[in-house]
């Protein structure tokens, strides 16, 4: 079954403006993870915040974690083209060794 | 800085045949993850491996696929009797530790099947 689901599928924005992602995941988790693709390349990872926190920086990323709603976003401030890739987050459900990845948001930053 | 490196980069291969996917973790790693993307679609998750074994495997790793650890650096997904279906973007990945499960993935192999 499908544990994330990104929401856009898609987002096209300015340089220069925030990039709001979400992620929708249905059983309990330990942490969220988001990652980044470059197109045909692996995943990289971007920031992990655990199940008992409710938000996290990191550079021009802020995640947000709402665990009653079973829901994370993720911001990219003030935007730049190197930011274009797919953006995927992913969850470890409870007891599972699995880490479960999205759909995944492609995010296109335009000049 | 370490990465986790695969080999070959692109496959072509017959259906029927078997492929071997070969996979180097970073090197202190313990957990060991087989992932495949078809068409820059979602990232789907194959098989998880730790201590010598398998730990969790999806409804896709059926008895065509196997892993193996073989030596102290490599980690291989075999496919015996390939389909169409199995071509994709095969992604390996590794983790130090299970508490903070943040994987390290390599670049591909990107299997073609014809």
């Amino acid at each position: 079954s499908q544990q994330g689901e990104e929401d856009p599928q898609a987002l096209s924005i300015q340089e220069g403006e925030n990039a709001t992602m979400n992620c929708s995941y249905k059983t309990s988790i330990n942490n969220l993870q988001w990652y980044r693709q470059n197109s045909g390349r692996g995943l990289v990872h971007l920031i992990l915040i655990r199940s008992n926190e409710r938000e996290k920086h990191s550079g021009r990323l802020r995640v947000t974690l709402d665990t009653s709603k079973k829901s994370s976003s993720l911001l990219i401030t003030a935007s730049r083209a190197a930011d274009t890739a797919s953006y995927f987050c992913a969850t470890d459900p409870n007891r599972d060794d699995k880490i479960i990845f999205g759909k995944g948001t492609r995010l296109h930053i335009l000049p | 800085e370490p990465e986790v490196t695969q080999t070959p980069s692109h496959q072509v291969t017959q259906m029927g045949q078997e492929v071997i996917l070969r996979c180097v973790p970073i090197s202190n790693h313990l957990y060991f993850y087989w992932y495949r993307q078809i068409l820059g679609q979602k990232v789907e998750f194959l098989v998880s491996f730790y201590n010598n074994e398998i730990s969790e495997k999806s409804e896709i790793f059926d008895d065509q696929f196997s892993v193996e650890r073989p030596d102290g650096s490599n980690f291989t997904l075999k496919i015996r009797s390939t389909k169409l279906e199995d071509s994709a973007m095969y992604f390996c990945a590794s983790s130090d530790s299970l508490g903070s499960k943040k994987l390290f993935f390599g670049s591909g192999t990107q299997l073609s099947v014809l």
